[in-house]
């Protein structure tokens, strides 16, 4: 079954004790993103890859990194989480992005609590 | 910058009755899209709209997408309790990588 796969789907956690939230995808896409949903604003990108070691940010990328070290997995991790960062995640991927339209797979979401 | 917005925000109907949500994007694109969230769940693709003119129609749901105006709707018709969501249109402009969101509308369909 085509899926994106996030872990974990929830988690607690304390200012400052890094954490990373995993992304995995078994359709052999080219293309990843990471997305939190805040409520009253949406969703908005934090960074987003066009393919393994290329990596960009999106809109909200503060206080986040990503690494693309192999096509199935694009994993997000928080250094040093802050309250702010409290939101839920959710990780897409799709075969490209360009000229041409290609569908966007939704991962189930990570709601991260930060206290 | 890309903006999308959506009204209303919020909306409260009552089974069997007509509605429409209503999508307005700040530049040039022929790629918007809507989704649909339950409570604590993911994004669900409901249609994907890719040129000047599109409909598309499932079930008591129909969007339709108008590139001239920057406008796109989601009609509903006939409401039924099953269609409590939040629904979200997006926007891909294709250049910058990304799907702009707009803030979504939360529907509460009422016996």
């Amino acid at each position: 079954e085509a899926q994106v796969t996030q872990n974990p789907r929830y988690l607690i956690t304390v200012t400052g004790k890094k954490l990373t939230v995993t992304c995995s995808q078994n359709m052999n896409h080219e293309y990843m993103s990471w997305y939190r949903q805040d409520p009253g604003l949406g969703l908005r990108q934090i960074y987003y890859s066009m393919n393994v070691e290329v990596t960009d940010k999106g809109d909200v990328p503060e206080g986040y990194k990503v690494s693309r070290k192999e096509k199935r997995n694009f994993p997000l991790i928080l250094e040093s989480p802050s309250p702010n960062q409290t939101s839920l995640y959710f990780c897409a991927s799709s075969r490209g992005w360009g000229a041409m339209y290609y569908e966007q797979y939704f991962g189930p979401g990570t709601r991260l609590t930060v206290t | 910058e890309l903006k999308v917005e959506q009204n209303p925000l919020f909306l409260s109907m009552q089974e069997g009755k007509n509605y429409t949500i209503y999508c307005n994007y700040s530049t040039t694109s022929d790629r918007l899209y809507w989704y649909r969230q339950d409570p604590g769940k993911s994004l669900e693709s409901l249609f994907v709209l890719l040129s000047n003119g599109a409909v598309k129609q499932e079930g008591r749901l129909m969007a339709s997408l108008d590139t001239k105006a920057r406008l796109s709707t989601l009609h509903i018709t006939a409401a039924v309790h099953d269609l409590s969501a939040t629904y979200f249109c997006a926007v891909d402009e294709g250049s910058n990588y990304k799907l702009t969101f707009g803030k979504g509308t939360l529907l509460t369909v009422n016996p």
